[in-house]
């Protein structure tokens, strides 16, 4: 079955430091995509980062990064130089052949001065 | 807006009333999809529609919840004979294709008395 396992419920990082947030996957499926989601306080769900199960090289938006590694499935988001803005709920979701997105338990990221 | 819109932005009735809750996706988006997320998770699929036509109605609960989009834009999910535990936050997202990212809106946060 298909799954999305993000086993920090918390993380903190300081103020221009980079953070590593954990997803690993579980598919049968040959396709799918993976992708990182960010839900501020103020509820609303920004989509960060996209990684197809084809691309041969890692994605990357501005600071974040996608660190894919298909063998340990495992889709890590790096965010570099951290802000205080970035503190919020982080998702990670997976599309398999369905279309539909699963979505993970969620980390909490706090970023301090 | 450029953004999915969703209406009412709250909702609160009482137990045994049905509910209707709308989705203007953003212009040109082919596919819609509906979640549900409770408070401290991820959301979880309910329905999506590519065009007019409902391809996977697999996530919702049971038949008192049901799906339209009968022009191929706005989209309603309606909830029949409410009960306490349908209270949730329902997002709705769209994007240009079904292998494209999806963007959420600001969801519709329902609270059954």
């Amino acid at each position: 079955a298909q799954k999305i396992t993000q086993t920090q419920p918390g993380m903190f990082v300081q103020e221009k430091e980079a953070v590593t947030l954990d997803c690993t996957y579980d598919t049968s499926d040959p396709s799918y995509g993976l992708f990182w989601y960010k839900q501020p306080s103020s509820g609303e769900m920004i989509f960060l980062i996209y990684q197809g199960s084809y691309d041969q090289q890692n994605a990357t938006e501005g600071r974040y990064s996608l660190n894919f590694q298909k063998a340990r499935k495992s889709a890590n988001l790096v965010i570099s130089a951290s802000q205080l803005g970035d503190s919020a709920m982080y998702f990670c979701a997976m599309r398999d052949g369905t279309d539909k997105l699963i979505f993970g338990t969620g980390t909490r990221l706090q970023v301090f001065p | 807006g450029a953004g999915v819109s969703q209406s009412p932005r709250y909702k609160v009735t009482k137990r045994g009333q049905d509910v209707a809750l709308r989705c203007d996706p953003i212009s040109g988006h082919v596919s819609l999809y509906w979640y549900r997320q409770a408070l401290g998770q991820g959301p979880e699929f309910l329905t999506y529609f590519n065009y007019e036509a409902q391809q996977d109605k697999s996530g919702l609960p049971n038949d008192r919840f049901s799906a339209e989009r009968p022009e191929g834009s706005i989209s309603t999910l309606t909830i029949q004979r409410t009960e306490q535990r349908d209270s949730a936050m329902y997002r709705c997202a769209s994007s240009p294709n079904p292998d494209q990212p999806q963007h959420f809106g600001d969801g519709t946060r329902l609270s059954i008395l």
